[in-house]
C-alpha cells in the first residue's frame, strides 16, 4: 500500500510568483486536507477537499487555492506569493471527512 | 477557536528514562491523534484516541475528554525517540467539514 506523497520536496521562489504543490493520497483515500507549518510551529489548517470540492477552510487568504482531481490527488496553489509563505506545507489523506489522517513527507517552500 | 496546550515544551531525557507528555485542550472534540515528527519534517502517527488508553510497544496513550486532556507516555526512552510530539485534536467546523487543530509541541531529546 503506497502512503501519501508530495511533490516537490523543495521549492525556491521569488515574492510575487506564483507555486503549485502536489498531493497524492493514499489507495482508498477520498479526502485531503492541507497544513502549512511555519518553523517553530504546529501544523495549521489550510482547507480539505472531499470528493473533489472544498470542505472547510482555515484562516488563509483567498491566495490560497486548491483542487482535488477524480483519482483523489490534490493541488495546492498559492498566488503572489510573500515572504511569509515561506513554510512546510504537509497534505494528509483520510478515509472521509472525519477519520484517521495520514502525512505525506511534506514540501518545503522558500520565499525570497 | 479551540486552544491546544502542549507540555513541557521541550524535554531532555537520559536513554532509558521514562516521560509523560500532556495536551489539554480548551473545548469538546471529536477525536484526537498524537504525532511524532522526524528531524526530516515527517509526521508519523502514533495513537488516534478519542477516548480511554492504547498501547503500542513502549509507547501509550490516555485520553480523558470529559476532562480535556491526553497523555503520552514513553518508557524506556531510545535515541531514536527523538523529535516533536504533537497532539491534535479534530473539531467540526460546519456543513460537513471536520479539521486538526494542533499544538506547539514537545520537543524531545533523549542522550545516550
Amino acid at each position: 500500500e503506497t502512503g501519501v506523497t508530495q511533490s516537490p520536496t523543495h521549492l525556491i521562489k521569488t515574492r510575487g510568483q506564483q507555486v503549485t504543490l502536489r498531493c497524492s493520497s493514499q489507495s482508498g483515500h477520498n479526502t485531503v486536507s492541507w497544513y502549512q507549518q511555519a518553523l517553530g510551529q504546529g501544523p495549521q489548517f489550510i482547507f480539505q477537499y472531499y470528493r473533489e470540492e472544498e470542505n472547510g477552510r482555515g484562516n488563509f487568504p483567498p491566495r490560497f487555492s486548491g483542487l482535488q482531481f477524480p483519482n483523489y490527488s490534490s493541488e495546492l496553489n498559492v498566488n503572489a506569493l510573500e515572504l511569509d509563505d515561506s513554510a512546510l506545507y504537509l497534505c494528509a489523506s483520510s478515509l472521509s471527512t472525519t477519520s484517521e489522517q495520514y502525512f505525506g513527507p511534506g514540501t518545503r517552500l522558500t520565499v525570497t | 477557536g479551540i486552544q491546544v496546550e502542549q507540555s513541557p515544551p521541550d524535554l531532555i531525557l537520559q536513554e532509558g528514562a521514562n516521560s509523560t507528555l500532556r495536551c489539554n485542550f480548551s473545548d469538546s472534540v471529536n477525536n484526537l491523534q498524537w504525532f511524532h515528527q522526524n528531524p526530516w519534517g515527517q509526521l508519523i502517527n502514533l495513537f488516534y484516541i478519542p477516548s480511554g488508553t492504547k498501547q503500542n510497544g513502549r509507547l501509550s496513550a490516555t485520553t480523558v475528554a470529559t476532562e480535556r486532556y491526553s497523555l503520552l507516555y514513553i518508557s524506556s526512552s531510545q535515541t531514536t525517540d527523538s523529535g516533536v510530539y504533537f497532539c491534535a485534536v479534530e473539531i467540526y467546523s460546519g456543513a460537513g467539514s471536520y479539521q486538526l487543530t494542533f499544538g506547539k509541541g514537545t520537543k524531545l531529546s533523549v542522550i545516550p
